[in-house]
């Protein structure tokens, strides 16, 4: 049962163009939410996070929005850029009172492809 | 400052043997993670320790176990190995134990299993 989904396999958009990558999820403990990077032959990196309290995170280039009722988050990347091709995971998380400790629950990711 | 480090980068087993992945944190992070990506699916949790202990764990079998040393380095020990254990095994760590602590990966280590 997927808890944290990604629809999309794979995205592509030309160089300087809005990317979207959406992410819906079923958990209605899930109150955080991050968007992770991942280059062929590395780890995933860090991206953004949002926390329920707020519906929308911007960074630079990356805004990530939270619908709650909808259950729904999505990544913009504007501009887009030719280094942002990568595989992104969508991942979430919820917090057990003061402990804090329940793993993230990845997407199985989109792969993002920038057309220059 | 160095990232989390992990070895071997790949590793070839037969069916049957036992595998041991490696994984050093961020130095000053005591949470470590451990992840499975398997070919077409996202990264599954597997194990997470904190100062030594084991936090959480995900829904595999007992043959997937680890531990946590002193110096907060990370074990990964697969038991009794299957075709389906192939994967790419991802290691974090985060400074501390909460789960909205940012985690850092590392590059992975490349599991094959004959």
């Amino acid at each position: 049962d997927q808890q944290v989904k990604q629809n999309s396999p794979s995205l592509s958009v030309q160089e300087g163009r809005i990317s979207i990558l959406n992410c819906d999820y079923t958990n209605s403990m899930f109150d955080y939410f991050l968007w992770y990077k991942k280059y062929p032959a590395e780890g995933p990196t860090f991206l953004i996070s949002i926390s329920s309290i707020k519906d929308k995170n911007e960074d630079g280039r990356f805004t990530v929005f939270l619908n709650k009722s909808a259950k729904h988050l999505s990544l913009h990347i504007v501009p887009s850029q030719p280094g942002d091709s990568a595989v992104y995971f969508c991942a979430a998380t919820g917090r057990r009172g003061n402990s804090g400790n329940t793993p993230l629950v990845f997407g199985k990711g989109t792969r993002l492809s920038v057309i220059a | 400052e160095a990232g989390v480090t992990q070895s071997p980068t790949h590793l070839i087993k037969t069916r049957g043997q036992q595998a041991t992945l490696r994984c050093s944190p961020i130095s000053g992070h005591t949470s470590v993670y451990w992840y499975q990506q398997a070919l077409g699916l996202g990264l599954q949790f597997l194990l997470w320790y904190d100062e030594g202990e084991e936090r959480n764990r995900g829904n595999f079998p007992p043959r997937f176990s680890g531990r946590q040393f002193p110096n907060y380095s990370s074990e990964l020990n697969v038991n009794a190995l299957e075709l389906e254990d192939s994967a790419l095994y991802l290691c974090a760590s985060s400074l501390g134990g909460l789960s909205t602590d940012t985690q850092y990966f590392g590059p992975g280590t490349r599991l094959t299993v004959l």
